[in-house]
């Protein structure tokens, strides 16, 4: 069975363009999160989709960035318009079901590896 | 406020030597803890839970609520154990520490 998958692998963008990244969940997970990890600092959560809902989005650090999923398979992470700050390694992770239960075990991506100059 | 602590970038031992990577958070309800590891070139896991109170590959963690500490600990380090590993706090998220790199040398 294939894994969460994530793409692009890499990419390099200019200050000030848009970046959209794509994560492909694990079939049959409801549940998608995105995270990242800035240079030097902690990953950190970004938000969570329940199906095609965001469940909690208070980990988006502001509204350039804009997730959505829709039909509730694979999600979208549009960085419009990127910035230097934004640079890092953004993580998506499916889970069966929710928190608390005994299928919520997070299944993470490869990451996909943005950079802004 | 909710955070993970792990004190250690970088922690180097010899295979066969005892390995403790460090971990302590904060959190006022009641914590779910986990170890995840990076190994190089592969994605995030899941190594344990410290409610399942399982040994994975000879790792043990124990959660000391008076401590507010979740170390990871095997008695015998293996090469290939070599990878980074992270502390997270479950609450309705993860919150992750900054990650411990462990190298073990042959």
């Amino acid at each position: 069975e294939a894994g969460v998958t994530q793409f692009p692998s890499h990419s390099v963008i200019e200050k000030g363009q848009t970046v959209t990244l794509r994560c492909d969940p694990i079939s049959g997970h409801d549940n998608l999160y995105w995270y990242r990890r800035v240079m030097g600092k902690e990953i950190k959560f970004l938000l969570h989709f329940v199906k095609e809902s965001k469940q909690d989005e208070s980990g988006m650090p502001n509204n350039r960035f804009l997730a959505e999923r829709t039909g509730g398979t694979y999600s979208t992470l549009k960085v419009q318009p990127a910035e230097l700050e934004d640079s890092g390694v953004y993580f998506c992770a499916s889970s069966q079901d929710g928190w608390g239960t005994s299928t919520d075990t997070q299944y993470f991506g490869p990451g996909t590896r943005l950079t802004v100059l | 406020a909710q955070r993970v602590t792990q004190p250690e970038k970088l922690l180097s031992v010899f295979k066969g030597a005892p390995v403790e990577l460090k971990c302590n958070y904060s959190y006022s309800g009641s914590p779910e803890l986990f170890w995840y590891v990076q190994y190089s070139r592969q994605r995030l896991q899941l190594l344990l839970r410290h409610i399942s109170r399982e040994s994975i590959k000879g790792f043990t963690a124990d959660l000391n609520k008076g401590e507010t500490s979740f170390h990871l600990k095997k008695p015998f380090a293996q090469e290939e154990d070599s990878a980074m590993y992270y502390c997270v706090l479950g609450t309705d998220k993860l919150i992750f520490g900054t990650g411990t790199r462990l190298q073990v040398f042959p």
